[in-house]
């Protein structure tokens, strides 16, 4: 089992859509957590953290259930600028050090 | 203010031999991981570097090396190239020190392609 597993898609929705995108992660030390966002033959770039109260930027919303070992994110509104893969991160060990491990990523394509 | 930055962005090499990879991380930044990402995949993690010492280190052979200088940057090193180290190769830095993880910069990778 991987430690860090999300549904590969890809979502196809169209716009203005609300889209959810769940992962889960295997190691119960796991400290902090993290969506990224990567275009095509780009580089991941961090989109939010994931705080356990729950955060939200704009019309994004990120959730974390660290009792299922499960965290959320929530894409209100889609823009076609949206389309993209989103990547779950998991940092283990120590809130500051440790490795982040990233889940192979969702694709969502956005549609006029 | 430059971000991460990698060279070369390209690379070709023939099965066997050895190639070298560069990093120089953000500024203010004193922590390098190093990631490889196939088509369809995840980046999955090789190695991090912290005050010049390989500190984590992900599942990959000793064929994988690296090092950290003073001035934070970084190289990775592979041996005995194979078909199947084709890949991206991402570097991320970020700021160890410091109670909260803000999370990676990445650069924009070094594409391999060995033949």
């Amino acid at each position: 089992r991987k430690e860090v597993e999300q549904d590969p898609g890809p979502f196809n929705v169209p716009e203005g859509a609300t889209v959810a995108f769940n992962c889960t992660y295997s190691n119960s030390a796991s400290q902090s957590f993290f969506w990224y966002r990567q275009d095509c033959r780009k580089e991941p770039k961090l989109l939010m953290s994931v705080y356990s109260s729950g955060n939200e930027d704009g019309r994004f919303t990120a959730q974390l259930n660290r009792a299922s070992q499960y965290i959320s994110l929530l894409i209100r509104d889609s823009k076609l600028s949206d389309s993209a893969t989103y990547l779950c991160v998991v940092n283990s060990g120590s809130t500051n050090a440790g490795k982040s491990t990233f889940g192979d990523g969702t694709t969502l394509t956005v549609k006029p | 203010d430059a971000g991460v930055t990698q060279s070369p962005t390209h690379l070709i090499k023939t099965r066997g031999q050895q190639v070298t990879l560069r990093c120089s991380p953000k500024s203010g930044h004193d922590t390098v991981s190093w990631y490889q990402q196939a088509l369809g995949q995840g980046p999955q993690f090789i190695f991090q570097y912290y005050e010049e010492e390989e500190r984590q280190r992900g599942n990959f052979p000793d064929r994988f090396s690296g090092h950290q200088f003073p001035n934070y940057s970084s190289e990775l090193n592979v041996n005995a190239l194979l078909l199947g180290d084709s890949a991206l190769y991402l570097c991320a830095s970020r700021k160890l020190t410091g109670a909260i993880n803000y999370g990676y910069t990445f650069g924009s990778g070094t594409r391999l392609t060995v033949v």
